[in-house]
This record gives C-alpha cells, sequence and structure tokens, in this order.
C-alpha cells in the first residue's frame, strides 16, 4: 500500500510571506500521479495543484508551485505571497496510473497566515 | 452546475440506529468513492465504484455498506453505527478513462454516533 507522509502538522506564516509544506510517499510504481488539495474552514475538498509524475517540470498554478524529486519520492507545495484565504488544512494525496483511482492521502498540514 | 451532493450534512444518531449518507453526482461520472476524514490521519478510503453495481473494498470497510444501482447515486449505509464510526464523510466521484481527471469532492458529511 502507498503511503503518504505530511511531517508537519501545523505551519505559520506572514501575510505576503511564502511557506513551504513538505510531503513525502513511498511508493514501487514509477508512474503516477500527486495532488494537493486546500480544506478550508467550510470543509471542501479544492484541488490546488497536481503533478505527473512523467513530467519532469514542476506544475504551477498562479502563487501555489511545487518541488517534485521523483527519486526522493519528496512532493512540496510553495505558497508565496501568502494571502488570509490561503489559512486552510493542505492535503497531500498519491494516485497511482492504473484503473485504481484510489486517493492516498497524508494526515494534513494546518496552515494559519498572520495579518 | 457540476458537482457532487452529500445529505445530510450533519447528522448525530446513536449506536445501532440503521442510517444511510446519500451521495449523487450529475456529471455522468463512472468512478465514485466514500473516504472518511479523521485528525492525524488524512482521508482513507471506505468503499469504491467503477461503475453500476460494481463496487469494491477500500482501506477502511468494515461497518458500511454500499450499493450502486444508478450511475449517479452511491448511499453508504451504516447498518449498526458505532461510536468508532463518528468521522467526517466525504463522497468523491471521477470520470474513467481521462487517467490525470482529479476527483469532484461533495461538501462532506459530519456523522457524531453516540
Amino acid at each position: 500500500a502507498q503511503t503518504v507522509t505530511q511531517s508537519q502538522p501545523e505551519m505559520s506564516v506572514q501575510e505576503a510571506e511564502t511557506v513551504t509544506l513538505s510531503c513525502t510517499y513511498d511508493t514501487s510504481e514509477s508512474d503516477y500521479y500527486l495532488f494537493w488539495y486546500k480544506q478550508p474552514p467550510s470543509r471542501q475538498m479544492i484541488l490546488v495543484i497536481r503533478q505527473e509524475a512523467y513530467k519532469q517540470q514542476n506544475a504551477t498554478e498562479n502563487r501555489f508551485s511545487v518541488n517534485f524529486q521523483k527519486a526522493a519520492k519528496s512532493f512540496s507545495l510553495k505558497i508565496s505571497d501568502s494571502q488570509l484565504g490561503d489559512a486552510a488544512m493542505y492535503f497531500c494525496a498519491y494516485r497511482r496510473r492504473s484503473n485504481d483511482y484510489k486517493l492516498s492521502f497524508g494526515a494534513g498540514t494546518t496552515v494559519t497566515v498572520r495579518a | 452546475e457540476a458537482q457532487v451532493t452529500q445529505n445530510p450534512r450533519y447528522l448525530i444518531t446513536v449506536t445501532g440506529k440503521k442510517l444511510t449518507v446519500t451521495c449523487s453526482q450529475n456529471m455522468n461520472h463512472e468512478y465514485m468513492s466514500w473516504y472518511r476524514q479523521d485528525p492525524g490521519l488524512g482521508l482513507r478510503q471506505i468503499y469504491y465504484s467503477m461503475n453500476v453495481e460494481v463496487t469494491d473494498k477500500g482501506d477502511v470497510p468494515e461497518g458500511y455498506k454500499v450499493s450502486r444501482k444508478e450511475k449517479r447515486n452511491f448511499p453508504l449505509i451504516l447498518e449498526s453505527p458505532s461510536p468508532n464510526q463518528t468521522s467526517l464523510y466525504f463522497c468523491a466521484s471521477s470520470l474513467l478513462g481521462i487517467s490525470n481527471q482529479p476527483q469532484h469532492f461533495g461538501d462532506g458529511t459530519r456523522l457524531s454516533i453516540l
């Protein structure tokens, strides 16, 4: 079974600053997908960014970017120019490329943004 | 509007009283799944379905049942709920065949079993 580890239960960042959330995963697969989901207090699960393992280029979505290190099995999320609306729990998730569509999630990191 | 709808959003009930959490999607998705979210554990898959009448166990299926009689609906059934099933539950759906398709999540159901 795949395991996803988020080692930071909580992170705090000053508004307009940058914060990086770490995620490592364990897999024997060579082709897979990685995701970051945001869960604000409203409980919605919102897709922030995704990365396909066969792509070497790191994904970027506006202020959100990832550092994907396939050999190290590491997938960190960088939030630049943090805003108050970024305050949420963030989950890292893994999915195999095969027809198994199951998402394996990390435990989550709660991000607090200080005004 | 494309969405996954779960009902109820909140439920407090007692041990042993059968309950059903409904999930419906309007995107014609083949794949549907249930997850439970617990502090420190993230989300874990309970059951999933690849299409009508095709269901299978996820990582934590004990104490739950599902059915998929129609493509749009995927109810989660707790036949005899127990306090350890107190949790936040999410239904999700996705198209099959498009491998990088992200899953769409419902807004969650908070269950409290006393």
